[in-house]
């Protein structure tokens, strides 16, 4: 059975430093990977995707993930963290049929001034 | 980059109407959609999986006289909550996979659901 677990529910950081929200996935399948963003009341935006070809994924606003088989983990990080990048953050596992079957359970990110 | 729509976005009822919402691929054929329930400050769970010309397949717990799914073209998923109750208030996405792109899933925007 897939799945995934996010380690922080609430993550908060200063403008300008480091963003790290941690994921860990397990899957009988070679997995894809994806994190997604929510700002309130809106949908939901990908940042990102692992499909079995780089590890380290770049993808919107600065943010990249890197894909880590041995620690079974894709944490996304960001240099430096904007007062726009406050939202809620999922990481995803699918199959290779494109099934989103579970989300995490998402980490909120705040970013004060 | 391939858009799925959402309509509406935001819909208020009576309790005991029944309320539509679409799904719309807009620049791809989507075989399969999929639709999400989100609680507020909550994941999102899904509640089933729309196929283009069969019927939908609906995850344990979900009421599939309730949430009706109908996926009658390729590029158009309708859920419709019939009856709706106080408690059916939510944040519903959809979302499309794109058979061009391996893995890749498109969201909609949402849509709100206030039920009074």
């Amino acid at each position: 059975a897939q799945s995934v677990t996010q380690l922080d529910s609430h993550v908060s950081v200063s403008e300008g430093t480091p963003v790290l929200l941690r994921c860990n996935y397990s899957s009988s399948y070679s997995p894809s990977l994806f994190w997604y963003v929510q700002h309130p009341n809106k949908g939901l935006q990908l940042l990102l995707k692992y499909t079995s070809a780089a590890t380290l994924v770049k993808g919107i606003n600065g943010f990249e993930a890197e894909f880590k088989k041995s620690e079974t983990s894709f944490h996304l990080t960001k240099p430096s963290a904007h007062m726009s990048d406050a939202a809620e953050y999922f990481c995803v596992v699918s199959d290779r049929r494109g099934t989103a079957l579970i989300f995490g359970k998402g980490t909120t990110l705040s970013v004060s001034s | 980059g391939a858009v799925v729509s959402q309509h509406p976005s935001w819909v208020i009822c009576k309790s005991g109407t029944s309320v539509k919402i679409e799904c719309r691929s807009l620049d791809f054929q989507a075989t399969t959609m999929f639709w999400y329930r989100q609680f507020p400050k909550q994941s999102l769970m899904l509640m089933a999986t729309s196929n283009e010309g069969s019927k939908a397949t609906y995850e344990q717990g979900v009421e599939k006289d309730k949430f009706l799914i109908n996926h009658a073209s390729l590029t158009l998923s309708t859920l419709t909550v019939t009856s709706a109750h106080p408690e059916d208030s939510s944040f519903y996405i959809c979302s499309a996979y794109n058979l061009g792109i391996t893995g890749e899933l498109f969201f909609g925007e949402g849509s709100r659901l206030t039920v009074l």
